[in-house]
């Protein structure tokens, strides 16, 4: 099983470019979630799903967009991207039933705007 | 809004030493979730020990424990006989009811494992 997989890896954009981070999971958990994690901080929740066909904003939602496509996919859009968005983005999962509060990682997407 | 607090930036501990990294939290909640995660230079976010908040007895993985204090909101993490493998960056998070809708980060301790 790959768990949770995120593309790309690394990504170069200039100011005021779009894109989309893509992230899958394998693991049927129901939660889906997008951190950004900027140098020397720890993670901090831009938007999560709790369930297929729902997403809500976390803490710096502005600038970014979600989708929940369906149960495995669940990707974050950059409509105009800004040097600020310049960081690690890390997709998560969890099952709060089996495994309360605990949260799968993806290997992050290293975004630099430039 | 729940914060947590790392006062650690940067420890370091000889190989098979033991070390403790320290972690504070703010809430008015009194059922929720505590974790130790280990972030090492692969950038992967990997779960140490998870605690319940209505467990009393601290738990334990292995060489990881924890002295989860409740009244003083202290959640510390103590690695016992060091490896070098473990040098990494250590986050403590905070998740209000185990609901898995919002765990709030500290800032990180990174911390350096020396043969």
């Amino acid at each position: 099983n790959a768990g949770v997989t995120q593309t790309p890896k690394f990504q170069v954009l200039k100011t005021g470019q779009s894109m989309t981070l893509q992230c899958a999971q394998d693991m049927n958990h129901n939660s889906m979630y997008w951190y950004r994690q900027d140098p020397g901080m720890g993670l901090r929740l831009i938007y999560y799903s709790a369930s297929e066909g729902t997403t809500d904003k976390g803490e710096v939602p502005n600038g970014y967009n979600v989708s929940r496509l369906n149960k495995r996919e669940f990707s974050l859009r950059l409509e105009s991207a800004a040097p600020s968005q310049t960081s690690v983005y890390f997709c998560a999962t969890s099952e709060k039933v089996a495994r309360p509060g605990e949260q799968f990682f993806g290997p992050g997407t290293r975004l630099t705007v430039l | 809004a729940q914060t947590v607090t790392q006062s650690q930036p940067e420890m370091s501990v000889q190989e098979a030493e033991t070390v403790t990294l320290s972690c504070t939290y703010d809430t008015s909640e009194n059922n929720y979730y505590l974790f130790w995660y280990k972030q090492p230079p692969s950038r992967q976010m990997i779960l140490v020990i998870r605690q319940e908040a209505y467990k009393q007895q601290n738990a334990t993985e292995n060489r990881f424990s924890v002295n989860f204090q409740k009244a003083a909101k202290s959640f510390s993490l103590k690695i016992s006989d060091s490896q070098l493998g473990d040098t990494a960056m250590y986050f403590c998070a905070y998740d209000r009811s185990g609901a898995g809708n919002m765990l709030t980060f500290g800032g990180g301790t990174r911390l350096m494992v020396k043969p």
